[in-house]
């Protein structure tokens, strides 16, 4: 499985923009990138997910490399209910060996 | 709906003592899968479940096992409990397919004196 590296923390200002960077240089053809968020010690919420084009949705924008090797995640108006830790993943759905393999994330601070 | 519905939300072991930990989703989802979280530290996958009747090792199965009688449930079992246990235990599932989202329940918090 392909490993993803992560800034182990961000700060970002409240209406600010927030861009998450995921670095995944020995992505596979096959592989997508996932990002998941954990608020307090909840369970993880799924955010958004891409294989080589751009995503939006109503929570965030996912930017991945034309060479697929790192991708950002962008929350375009952080508010204080966004303070988590957000895992990039990659994942690959080979038969019978589907699995998501969490990192250690970054933890994203928003202040006022 | 509820979702992924973890049974207990909390628990206190002695060492040596037997549990097991209940995942019920009412999806229909084809995978499930158990994780364990310790302080600080993200989550790691224990074992999964491609589908009813079967089971595979994650990353840190040791000292734990798993059973998948039924499509919406997955228990995860410690038959001898230790102090390494101790941590936050999370279920998820999703439908077949990678272009799919897994959904977590709200863990466990299992403490082994």
């Amino acid at each position: 499985d392909a490993k993803t590296t992560q800034p182990p923390s961000m700060d970002c200002a409240e209406g600010r923009a927030a861009n998450l960077p995921c670095n995944h240089s020995t992505i596979s053809g096959n592989e997508y990138v996932y990002w998941y968020r954990q608020i307090h010690s909840q369970g993880p919420q799924y955010i958004i997910h891409g294989l080589k084009n751009n995503e939006t949705n109503e929570m965030a924008s996912l930017i991945i490399t034309e060479d697929r090797k790192s991708s950002t995640l962008i929350l375009p108006h952080a508010t204080l209910r966004d303070t988590a830790v957000y895992y990039c993943i990659v994942r690959v759905a080979l038969y019978n060996t589907d699995k998501l393999i969490f990192g250690t994330g970054t933890r994203l601070q928003v202040f006022p | 709906n509820a979702g992924v519905t973890q049974t207990p939300k909390f628990r206190v072991l002695k060492t040596g003592q037997s549990m097991t930990l209940l995942c019920a989703q009412d999806m229909n989802h084809e995978y499930m899968y158990w994780y364990r979280q310790d302080p600080g530290m993200g989550l790691r996958l224990i074992h999964y479940s491609v589908g009813e009747g079967t089971t595979a090792k994650g990353e840190v199965p040791d000292g734990y096992n798993v059973s998948r009688l039924k499509k919406q449930n997955f228990l995860l079992g410690l038959e001898s409990a230790a102090p390494s246990q101790t941590s936050v235990y999370f279920c998820a599932s999703n439908r077949q397919g990678i272009d799919t989202e897994a959904f977590f329940g709200q863990g466990t918090r299992l403490t082994v004196v």
